[in-house]
């Protein structure tokens, strides 16, 4: 059975350092073509896809954030945290964690199968 | 970065409709497109990958099409599970982006 969780503060203030964890189980980020990525959503609006980190600790990141991101990962217990600084009241938002396997079969792409709950962070000071 | 727009941003429908949703990209992306099905409160759901695979579980009453830059979620005879927002993703360049979002309601 495969789920995530994400985990950090609920508020943060602005221009400080946001720091989230996703704790997963039920696959393991060194198998072959495992990734998990980060997507945020601001309340009301649309999915933004951040994030993420891949098997081989590469890491990619959202055109216009990727200044502010971090990703890591810690395969042995099943973690992955990701930092975005300077935060600003734009970035309120609930943020996922999700495992998005990358498929090389026929053709190559990945899917986002299996997401966590989300945590709202909001930035107010 | 591959711009992602949906159409309508949303519609109104009735049980046993059939509604369709549009995705357009801004590059040609063969069919590197996934949808998901969001409902309030709760995380995204993957109904379609590859623009017309079904995911294991949904119903076969959604369907996708579509290949280059020119999609179509198309959910028949709708049921009032559907009345949800639904996402488009190209799934194969980063940053992978999102679509804005087509919510369909009653």
């Amino acid at each position: 059975q495969v789920t995530l969780r994400e985990s950090g503060p609920a508020l943060v203030r602005p221009t400080q350092t946001l720091t989230l964890t996703c704790d997963f189980s039920g696959f393991s980020l060194s198998t072959s073509g495992m990734c998990v990525s980060w997507i945020r959503q601001p309340p009301g609006q649309a999915l933004e896809w951040l994030a993420l980190v891949d098997w081989d600790d590469e890491k990619y990141y959202s055109t216009s954030l990727k200044t502010r991101l971090t990703l890591s990962k810690d395969t042995s217990k099943n973690q992955v945290v990701l930092t975005m600084t300077n935060m600003d009241p734009v970035d309120t938002a609930t943020y996922y964690c999700a495992r998005t396997p990358y498929h090389f079969d026929t053709t190559a792409y990945f899917t986002i199968d299996y997401w966590g709950r989300g945590t709202l962070v909001t930035v107010s000071s | 970065d591959i711009q992602m727009t949906q159409s309508p941003s949303s519609v109104s429908a009735s049980v046993g409709d059939t509604v369709n949703i549009s995705c357009r990209t801004s590059q040609h992306i063969n069919s590197w497109l996934a949808w998901y099905q969001q409902k309030p409160g709760t995380a995204p759901k993957l109904l379609i990958y590859t623009a017309s695979n079904l995911q294991r579980g949904v119903p076969s009453r959604f369907r996708g099409s579509g290949f280059g830059t020119d999609f179509t979620l198309t959910i028949t005879s709708l049921q009032p599970d559907d009345f949800a927002t639904y996402y488009c993703q190209q799934i194969n360049n980063f940053p992978l982006t999102f679509g804005g979002g087509t919510k369909v309601d009653i």
